[in-house]
């Protein structure tokens, strides 16, 4: 089974621009998460989705924020970037409704100058 | 300007030896733990978890211990590797969260040296 899958792998932004991360969970998974790592935060729960809802958020503002699709696909949008929005981006999977293991995929490095 | 980071804890092992990983978690409503691992240009890989109605168990060279009244996790990996080498993260579901929400702690980095 293919493992989750995230694109892009690198991105580079200037300030003030917009940007699209994709994510693919692993085939059967309905629940997808996304997270913010950075050196200073470690890692920050963004929001997750099942079935094309959003269940739970965090504390971000609202210039981020994501969908999901009928296939379990997902992707997180990021409005008028700013330098600390530079961060590894991680789309994590998990079963069903409530399964608590998350299986993450290998994240989108986003650099914002 | 200095950009401050967390600081992460280092743990240097010797190849062969076993490795202890501790983390101390804040919520006694915690019921659910995971450990990760993180190697470099990766994503969190799941190593093993635990429910809050054990205390033990125990994987492919990895044990996992919770004790409730202290609130503290802790990892063993038996026969350290060099593949061993990466981040350890602990992970806390609290019931109030849920829903794809997991309470990372800071991460123990592991040096695995020949």
């Amino acid at each position: 089974k293919a493992g989750v899958t995230q694109t892009p792998r690198y991105l580079i932004k200037t300030r003030g621009q917009q940007v699209t991360l994709s994510c693919s969970p692993i085939s059967g998974h309905r629940s997808v998460s996304w997270y913010q790592q950075t050196p200073g935060q470690g890692l920050q729960f963004l929001f997750e989705y099942f079935s094309e809802t959003q269940r739970n958020k965090g504390n971000f503002p609202g210039r981020f924020s994501g969908r999901q699709f009928s296939n379990s696909r997902s992707e997180m949008n990021v409005s008028t970037l700013e330098l600390g929005d530079s961060a590894l981006y991680l789309c994590a999977s998990s079963s069903d409704r409530w399964e608590e293991k998350l299986f993450f995929g290998s994240g989108t490095q986003l650099s914002v100058l | 300007g200095e950009s401050v980071g967390l600081h992460l804890p280092t743990l240097s092992v010797q190849e062969g030896d076993n490795s202890i990983i501790n983390c101390a978690y804040s919520n006694s409503a915690s019921d659910y733990f995971i450990w990760y691992k993180q190697e470099s240009g990766k994503g969190p890989q799941f190593i093993i978890d635990i429910r809050s109605n054990m205390d033990k168990r125990q994987g492919q060279r990895v044990t996992v211990l919770l004790n409730k009244t202290v609130k503290h996790l802790s990892l063993q990996i038996a026969a350290t590797q060099p593949g061993d080498s990466a981040v350890y993260f602990c992970a806390e579901n609290r019931p109030t969260d849920s829903w794809g929400k997991l309470q990372f702690g800071a991460g123990t980095q592991v040096v695995v040296t020949p």
